[in-house]
């Protein structure tokens, strides 16, 4: 089956540092790849999509400068968090879909992010 | 924007019943899915019914769809503690790339 991996699966860092969070399709082309943002007990945010070779969709509210997303190969998206605060912790997660109709979205395992 | 909503928010029930989730939506969709997320981790996509068909089966599983009322209904029969988790129903509208989730219903087995 389509596997999708994301590292880190935890990171601290202090405050005014990036992190960069990376996910992998591991068997199969992504040419698009979804970043989403779930604080405790509560549903997905989705906060940006990504396309390979061109520039990432944010939804509204969603600071483009702030979440960098790149996604520069087939199989490869990052999203850089810049100049973390306590307010960035969180719980990111990205998916992927293998490319045909009415396919399923297959998620990484995420990534626990603090900012202290 | 989320447009699912499902209940009810959290549900606890002892092993060995059954388990219905139920799933409302706003737009029309190509297909509404169903996930399953364990505490701390990502995703699992568990069925996907298709905007066509009515009713769908895979294991313990099944999942009906109402597309007059927007509606979709999760039943996990004969629960296992392994199923403790939280589930969330997905659209995926037509003509949109995305998925919108709803916000999930954390069920509770009880052994």
């Amino acid at each position: 089956g389509a596997v999708v991996s994301q590292h880190p699966s935890r990171v601290i860092c202090k405050s005014g540092t990036s992190v960069k969070i990376e996910c992998r399709s591991l068997d199969f082309q992504a040419t698009t790849m979804f970043w989403y943002r779930q604080f405790p007990k509560q549903s997905l945010m989705l906060m940006a999509t990504s396309n390979e070779g061109s520039k990432a969709t944010y939804e509204q509210g969603v600071e483009k400068d702030k979440f960098l997303i790149n996604h520069a190969s087939l199989t490869l998206s990052t999203l850089t968090v810049t100049s973390a605060h306590p307010e960035d912790s969180s719980f990111y997660i990205c998916s992927a879909r293998v490319p045909r109709p009415n396919s399923p979205l297959h998620f990484g395992n995420g990534t626990r992010l603090t900012v202290t | 924007s989320q447009q699912g909503e499902e209940d009810p928010q959290a549900l606890s029930i002892q092993e060995g019943e059954n388990a219905t989730m139920n799933c409302s939506y706003k737009t029309s969709i190509n297909n509404l899915q169903w996930y399953r997320q364990n505490s701390g981790r990502g995703l699992v996509h568990l069925i996907l019914i298709r905007s066509n068909e009515r009713e769908k089966h895979s294991g313990r599983l099944r999942v009906t769809l109402d597309t007059s009322k927007k509606s979709s209904s999760l039943l996990i029969t004969a629960s296992r503690a392994a199923d403790t988790a939280s589930y969330f129903c997905a659209t995926d509208a037509e003509g949109a790339q995305k998925l919108v989730f709803g916000q999930g219903t954390r069920l509770t087995i009880n052994p």
